[in-house]
């Protein structure tokens, strides 16, 4: 997973609380992104970040914030989760601008 | 709006059977054109960058193609660990790095 993780790999919440979600780079890749997948819709984005303090909106970033305070570290957060955030949640980390690399996913289940 | 579409959904081949997958997409200056394989339960995992019509690349019993409207993934003498969802996504001139996905092709290599 190039040097990629997510945690945690697995949630299960309740509508209405905050959830985090962390992904953790060793390869010093200068872009992040989050995406979630869900079932006829693919692969969509959620939001990027292309430095330290450096983000942008993608397709879906409505009721998402994120945050990149160092270079290794992009966190997600569902500031009040909904069911309809109900989904699996990939990171993914790209050198330049053309091909990006994935991590493991985390799996999360709003109640 | 950039658009990506997989066809088809879902292909059942026997071990040894040749065959192709498809994505047409429209882009507005395409930057790039990605294939990946998933697993089940894993991440998106890297296979090919085209960038230009008449561009292949081959990978094992892989071999991606490109012209202006799509690209094709063919698969030639397919064993059963070949089997996954292949996605295809395209980068635009005018999208920074992020990417458009399909919705993806389910392949299944039966013994």
């Amino acid at each position: 997973d190039a040097g990629i993780t997510q945690s945690p790999r697995h949630k299960v919440t309740e509508t209405g609380t905050p959830v985090t979600l962390r992904c953790h780079q060793t390869e010093n890749h200068r872009y992040m992104y989050w995406y979630r997948q869900d079932p006829g819709h693919g692969l969509r984005l959620i939001h990027y970040s292309y430095g330290v303090k450096d983000t942008d909106k993608g397709e879906v970033s409505d009721g998402y914030s994120v945050s990149r305070s160092k270079t290794e570290d992009f966190l997600l957060t569902l500031e009040s989760a909904t069911s309809s955030q109900t989904s699996v949640y990939f990171c993914a980390i790209s050198a330049s601008t053309y091909e990006q690399y994935f991590g493991p996913g985390t799996r999360l289940t709003v109640t | 709006e950039d658009q990506v579409t997989q066809s088809p959904e879902a292909l059942r081949l026997q071990e040894g059977e040749s065959s192709s997958l498809n994505c047409s997409y429209t882009v507005s200056g395409l930057r790039g054109l990605f294939w990946y394989r998933q697993d089940p339960g894993k991440g998106p995992e890297f296979l090919f960058t085209l960038y230009s019509a008449g561009e292949e690349k081959e990978k094992e019993r892989l071999k991606a193609t490109l012209t202006k409207k799509e690209s094709f993934l063919h698969i030639t003498a397919p064993k059963p660990e070949d089997s996954a969802t292949y996605l295809c996504a395209v980068q635009a001139g005018t999208s920074g790095s992020r990417l458009t996905f399909g919705e993806g092709t389910q392949l299944t290599v039966n013994p």
